[in-house]
């Protein structure tokens, strides 16, 4: 079946360090590819998408390239925040179908000033 | 951006009552809602899926006689927790899915659900 794999976290990192959350999926036909965010004690937002292959989505200083080659859409921001602490989770879902995404299991940021 | 909400935001309620929670799609007609439950750090379960005029598909093992799901109209579901338990307090989230056809899934903000 369809898969998300995502790095391990806590990822901790100093304020204005580089940020890369790798995420590799494995599914069937061509899905559409999201990030979203969770902050404490709140719901998800989507943070950015993309729908087809070598598609770059991008959304307040996140980027994330839809890979087919490698199966993999990596989550990057240039220099993060210490706002930016959060639980990022990767999702796909399949076009066509039931629209149920599959979720990776969450990748903990912590960003310390 | 499509806005979803959930009421309340925060529920304490005492062993075997019951707990309704509303989600809306405020700004799109919604014809599927998915319910998720959320353990602490851990990601989403999906619970069900909400289709406006017709019965909620269940994921296995959720018990559909305990989480009460309708949704009656294009804008809003809800799940009802009968008879709630300790074991069922945890973070439950809706999403819905815009009915123009995207794929893109806008999430409520969550619903803190504890019983005492």
């Amino acid at each position: 079946g369809d898969s998300v794999t995502q790095m391990e976290g806590p990822v901790t990192l100093s304020e204005e360090a580089f940020l890369t959350i790798n995420c590799t999926y494995t599914a069937t036909g061509y899905p559409s590819l999201f990030w979203y965010v969770q902050y404490p004690g709140e719901g998800l937002q989507l943070l950015l998408k993309a729908t087809k292959a070598d598609d770059k989505g991008s959304n307040k200083g996140f980027e994330a390239t839809y890979r087919k080659e490698t199966t993999s859409f990596h989550l990057e921001k240039g220099s993060v925040q210490v706002s930016d602490s959060a639980v990022y989770f990767c999702a796909l879902i399949k076009s066509g179908g039931s629209y149920i995404p599959t979720f990776g299991r969450g990748t903990s940021l912590i960003v310390h000033p | 951006g499509a806005v979803v909400s959930q009421h309340p935001s925060r529920v304490i309620c005492k062993s075997g009552t019951s707990v309704k929670i509303e989600c809306r799609s405020l700004d799109f007609q919604a014809t599927t809602m998915f319910w998720y439950r959320q353990f602490p750090k851990q990601s989403l379960m999906l619970m069900a899926t909400s289709n406006e005029g017709s019965k909620a598909t269940y994921e296995q093992g959720v018990e559909k006689d305990k989480f009460l799901i309708n949704h009656a109209s294009l804008t809003l579901s809800t799940l009802t927790v009968t008879s709630a338990h300790p074991e069922d307090s945890s973070f439950y989230i809706c999403s819905a899915r815009d009915s123009k056809g995207t794929d893109t899934q806008y999430f409520g903000p969550g619903t803190r659900l504890t019983v005492l």
